[in-house]
């Protein structure tokens, strides 16, 4: 059964504090799928990335970035001078492959990292 | 733009009565979903289509029954609504295809649900 454990529950910081939101998984396919959401105060989940199990590269993208590390099964997420427009929660998630089979599109969820910035 | 709809934003309904939420969606996806959310916990996938293939998970209780009458529109039906059946109920959609695994998902804003 796959698994998604991201072990802070709250993180608080200070605008312009670099944080990092850590996420551990557990699966026992081979090829699957990673992605961090985020989910603001009105409700929405946002999507912010998506990687293949393939794909060990590290990935910028503006103030956030992401460390995939399959040898330890974490796949963290940084975001650089944090701004209080980054305050959420934020969900890692991971779904198998499903090319042919019938589970198709399956998210397993973390509990979830609330982000408090403060200004 | 395209987007994920769901309506209304807030529903409040009482202990017992059938409630309907609604979720359609201008982005021409094949899947949609339907995802139960409690207070501080992970979204819990509840069920899925696949096109018209209705795809239940195995601890969605009977209580759940959802409708797609056509690609851009998917209903969750709440027979009877408990108090624990008070959360916020968010609707996705992605676009697969055979051999393909994409499964980025699109959410809508969430209907909160509020049951007295």
């Amino acid at each position: 059964a796959q698994k998604v454990t991201q072990a802070q529950t709250e993180i608080s910081v200070v605008e312009k504090e670099d944080v990092t939101l850590d996420c551990v998984y557990e699966t026992r396919d081979t090829t699957y799928y990673l992605f961090w959401y985020k989910q603001p105060p009105s409700g929405e989940l946002v999507f912010l990335i998506r990687r293949n199990s393939f794909d060990e590269q590290n990935e910028i993208s503006g103030r956030y970035s992401w460390n995939f590390q399959k040898s330890t099964s974490s796949f963290n997420f940084t975001i650089t001078a944090s701004q209080v427009v980054d305050s959420a929660v934020y969900f890692c998630a991971l779904s198998e492959d499903f090319s042919g089979g019938t589970s198709y599109g399956k998210l397993t969820f973390g509990q979830g990292t609330i982000l408090t910035v403060h200004p | 733009d395209a987007m994920v709809i769901q309506n209304p934003r807030y529903q409040v309904t009482q202990f017992g009565k059938p409630v309907t939420l609604s979720c359609s969606q201008t982005l021409n996806h094949n899947v949609m979903y339907w995802y139960q959310q409690k207070s501080s916990q992970a979204p819990k996938l509840l069920f899925h289509y696949y096109d018209k293939d209705f795809n239940n998970e195995a601890d969605t209780p009977d209580n759940f029954q959802s409708r797609r009458p056509n690609t851009s529109f998917c209903f969750l039906d709440i027979r009877s609504p408990g108090l624990g059946d008070a959360a916020m109920y968010l609707c996705a959609t992605s676009k697969e295809s055979p051999g393909l695994a994409y499964n980025e998902q699109f959410f809508g804003p969430g209907t909160r649900l509020t049951v007295l």
